[in-house]
């Protein structure tokens, strides 16, 4: 089955770091840009952090920059966002979404979606 | 930095009614945009990308049309389980969305 499955999220106190975990499968994970969606209760979508295939493209909002790091791991199909310096308003259910395409940098076409894990920051 | 303004906030109409839904850039974006559906407790859905391009499996009353600063996504002939929030999307920017209810 093609999915993809967050994990990592809880409550953290401000200030405090927490590193987020995708897990891939179903579909040649190192093919494919990766990307990190955030949605903060009752809001919208925000864009947080994509890597390419070969994480030899890297981007982030500049809500994080500074703050969050992305990486993966082809061997384990798998895709991180460790995220330090945790505030408020980092408060959200974060998306692990794969680009469309297979190709060269980021596509930003997210056609697969985990269903998110929760982060809190609260003291 | 790219900002997209969808309108109206909220659409209320009926199943069978024609939705067009509206999503503005703040500068040309020529036809990188995409659209998402999203349903409560759900994550989004890919709809349409490169402003016209129906995603794998999505059905033919959903289209997409458009370029540069103005977009615009149609549903045809509203369906009940089309009643949901609708997202544009250009690279790392998202629009605030609008949600579709029924009338």
């Amino acid at each position: 089955e093609v999915q993809l499955v967050e994990s990592g999220g809880g409550l953290v106190q401000p200030g405090r770091s927490l590193r987020l975990s995708c897990a891939a499968s179903g579909f040649t994970f190192d093919d494919y840009a990766m990307h990190w969606v955030r949605q903060a209760p009752g809001k919208g979508l925000e864009w947080v952090s994509g890597i390419s295939w070969n994480s030899g493209s890297i981007g982030y909002a500049d809500s994080v920059k500074g703050r969050f790091t992305i990486s993966r791991d082809n061997a384990k199909n798998s895709l991180y966002l460790q995220m330090n310096s945790l505030r408020a308003e980092d408060t959200a259910l974060y998306y692990c979404a794969k680009d469309r395409i297979a190709a060269a940098g980021l596509n930003w076409y997210f056609d697969l979606w985990g269903r998110g894990t929760l982060v809190t920051v609260s003291s | 930095e790219i900002v997209l303004t969808q309108s109206p906030a909220t659409l209320s109409l009926s199943p069978g009614e024609r939705a067009t839904l509206s999503c503005r850039a703040s500068q040309s974006v020529s036809s990188y945009l995409a659209w998402y559906q999203q349903k409560p407790g759900q994550a989004p859905r890919l709809l349409i990308y490169d402003a016209s391009n129906r995603a794998t499996g999505i059905p033919a009353r959903f289209s997409g049309s458009g370029s540069g600063t103005d977009f615009t996504l149609t549903i045809s002939s509203l369906e009940p389980e089309d009643f949901a929030v609708y997202y544009c999307q250009q690279r790392g920017t998202f629009g605030q969305g609008t949600k579709l209810e029924i009338k």
